[in-house]
């Protein structure tokens, strides 16, 4: 099993939907859950990071964190033809030592048609 | 603003070449990580640093190594460059568990 899951897609929702995105993490000491938008060539951008349970809003952007069922979720509100990118999810592990290493999803790629 | 910058967008560089891939951050942050990232394979670890001078093997360090020498700049080396090597090389740097990225650098090796 691998340590963080997603839904490779394509997800595809037409323009003004909403698109949930889903990620499942194996590590239930994890803490630290983010979010990234990564356009075709380009490099990953930070778009959320979430650390409690529940929701967190962010403009048209909202994480939802579950860590009792290990799953933590963006919903992207109105969604624009601008959102069309594949989005990494990224979980923290605590190793011994002073580290600070992530571990990433494969990423789903949405596509929000005109 | 967080700025991390790569010495190049596109490098080609031949099989046995050594190749140097330098990457820069400019908000004193102590952790500094390179990926290389393939189509289907995601983001995959090469080699990371938590402090200067220090560093600690990712999960593909085979064919690599690093440097790092002052706090700001971290440095990844093909010995002899090969062209499964081939890819794009992102940098990135982080104060805590945030990751920044730079803008990559696509290498190709002939």
């Amino acid at each position: 099993q691998k340590e963080v899951e997603q839904n490779s897609g394509p997800l595809s929702v037409p323009e003004g939907a909403i698109a949930s995105l889903n990620c499942t993490y194996s590590d239930r000491v994890s803490q630290s859950f983010f979010w990234y938008r990564q356009y075709s060539g380009k490099s990953p951008e930070l778009i959320m990071s979430i650390y409690s349970n529940g929701d967190k809003e962010d403009g048209r952007f909202t994480a939802q964190l579950n860590k009792a069922s290990q799953y933590v979720s963006l919903l992207i509100r109105d969604s624009q033809p601008s959102d069309s990118a594949t989005y990494l999810c990224a979980v923290n592990i605590l190793n011994a030592g002073n580290n600070r290493k992530l571990i990433w999803g494969l990423g789903t790629s949405l596509a929000v048609n005109p | 603003d967080v700025k991390v910058t790569q010495s190049s967008r596109y490098l080609v560089k031949r099989t046995g070449e050594k190749v140097f891939l330098e990457c820069v951050q400019d908000m004193d942050h102590e952790n500094m990580f390179w990926y290389r990232q393939d189509p289907g394979l995601g983001l995959r670890l090469i080699y990371f640093s938590y402090d200067v001078k220090m560093k600690e093997k990712g999960d593909i360090p085979e064919g690599y190594s690093v440097s790092r020498e002052k706090k700001e700049r971290f440095s990844l080396i093909l010995e002899s460059a090969s062209t499964n090597q081939t890819s794009m090389y992102l940098c990135a740097s982080s104060l805590s568990y945030t990751q920044y990225f730079g803008p990559g650098t696509r290498l190709t090796v002939l």
